[in-house]
């Protein structure tokens, strides 16, 4: 079983600064994918970025990096030059490519970015 | 566009008033689930399906039945729903694998 851990408590962010979310997770599979998920106050999930466990490069996607540490089973994610409409609860998750393929969450982070 | 759909986006009904929420993608993705978001306790998955006719359960299937009859439907039921059934919910669906998995908006359901 996949487990993912977000320990983070809520943060504010001052706009046009970096933020790191942390991400640790816990599995025996050898195969998977790390994902960031975004979620604003109106509900929808948004996917942010994706990292495969064989990927040696880090994940970038404009903003958006995933620094992914393999040995420590980390998978932070960056966020370079915060906006307002980056407010929103983040999550990280794990999907194993082996048995049912869920998608399995942690808990999530809140982010505020303040002007 | 690329797109999963849910429907009713919002709802509140009754206990025990039979109901189902509807999903659909036209994204021809194998993979397809239905997901539960409850505060504290995260997005927990309730079933799944990996093609058309093979569903199976997740975390948290009880009180719910869901079939695949198509591959682009999977509609979630609730035969006899629950206050404690009241939740967000999402379904899902991706490419079996690696691929990150696609959302619907939600569904907001209130069972009183």
């Amino acid at each position: 079983a996949q487990k993912i851990t977000q320990t983070q408590p809520g943060m504010f962010v001052q706009e046009k600064e970096a933020v790191t979310l942390d991400c640790t997770y816990d599995t025996s599979d050898q195969s998977y994918g790390l994902f960031w998920y975004k979620q604003p106050s109106s509900g929808e999930m948004i996917f942010l970025i994706y990292q495969g466990s064989y990927d040696e490069q880090n994940a970038t996607e404009g903003r958006y990096s995933l620094n992914f540490q393999k040995a420590r089973k980390s998978a932070n994610l960056v966020i370079s030059a915060s906006q307002l409409g980056d407010s929103a609860m983040y999550f990280c998750a794990m999907r194993a490519y082996y048995g049912n393929n869920r998608l399995a969450f942690g808990k999530g982070n809140q982010v505020v970015v303040i002007p | 566009e690329a797109q999963v759909t849910q429907n009713p986006r919002y709802l509140i009904t009754v206990t025990g008033k039979k109901l189902t929420v509807t999903c659909s993608q036209n994204m021809n993705h194998e993979y397809m689930s239905w997901y539960r978001q409850d505060p504290g306790l995260g997005l927990r998955q309730i079933y799944y399906s990996m093609n058309v006719e093979a569903t199976d359960k997740g975390d948290v299937p009880e009180g719910y039945k869901v079939s695949r009859k198509e591959k682009r439907n999977f509609p979630l039921i609730l035969e006899s729903p629950s206050p404690n059934q009241t939740s967000l919910y999402f379904c899902a669906s991706s490419y079996w694998g690696y691929q990150p998995q696609h959302f619907g908006d939600g569904t907001r359901l209130s069972i009183l």
